[in-house]
């Protein structure tokens, strides 16, 4: 069974500083990955989508990598705002029965300190 | 274009009473997915759906909770005889694609409290 882990569970930053997450994922048998951001108390907004084939995706400040034989994506975050501060979610759909059945991890809570 | 809209956002229960929490997916969309997200913990998968289609419910307990997506109308999970550990966030997404190749856009959530 698929298991997805987000290291670390928090981090706080000062604004500016460039920072990664990274997700490590068990089975790299993979379709897709998906990294979301939630903000507390609302929905998950998606932010980047890897295909299995891709090796990184790119949105404005953000850079998300790919490496399915070793089992890690990491997100890169470039210059930190306070905007930014939320939960990152990293998700990886393995494509059981069939269906888009995402494993997600627990997150990375950031604080981006003014 | 309005996004994944999901309704109640926040709804209580006593023990033993029903919940019903209703999805419609953005305009277009065909497959619906319900995940729930306990305190502390990730997001799980409950089921897929498509239109009057159920095609995967392995995440779903296999008693008290029901889901469809009927013709007409929003997707709809009911929870029978809450009980307290049923106190999650409920979230709805949906996606244009087959599985595999398409993003999912997630709702806001209904925030179940069993009282």
């Amino acid at each position: 069974k698929q298991e997805v882990t987000q290291i670390p569970a928090a981090l706080s930053v000062p604004e500016g500083e460039n920072l990664v997450l990274n997700c490590s994922f068990t089975d790299s048998a993979i379709y897709n990955l998906q990294w979301f951001r939630q903000d507390p108390g609302k929905g998950l907004t998606s932010l980047l989508l890897i295909q299995s084939s891709q090796r990184e995706q790119t949105s404005g400040r953000l850079n998300a990598s790919l490496d399915k034989s070793s089992g890690r994506s990491t997100l890169y975050i470039a210059a930190s705002q306070p905007g930014d501060s939320a939960t990152y979610l990293c998700a990886v759909d393995s494509g059981l029965a069939g269906a888009n059945n995402l494993f997600f991890g627990t997150g990375t809570r950031l604080t981006v300190i003014p | 274009n309005a996004g994944v809209m999901q309704n109640p956002r926040h709804l209580v229960r006593r023990r033993g009473q029903e919940a019903r929490l209703r999805c419609s997916p953005m305009k277009g969309h065909s497959h619906v997915y319900w995940y729930r997200q306990l305190p502390e913990e990730g997001l799980k998968f409950m089921v897929y759906l498509q239109k009057e289609n159920i095609i995967d419910e392995s995440g779903m307990p296999k008693e008290r909770f029901s889901a469809e997506f009927p013709k007409e109308g929003p997707s709809i999970l009911r929870i029978q005889q809450v009980v307290r550990g049923d106190s999650a966030a409920y979230f709805c997404a949906s996606s244009l694609a087959q599985a595999n190749t398409g993003e999912l856009f997630f709702g806001e959530g209904s925030r179940l409290t069993v009282l």
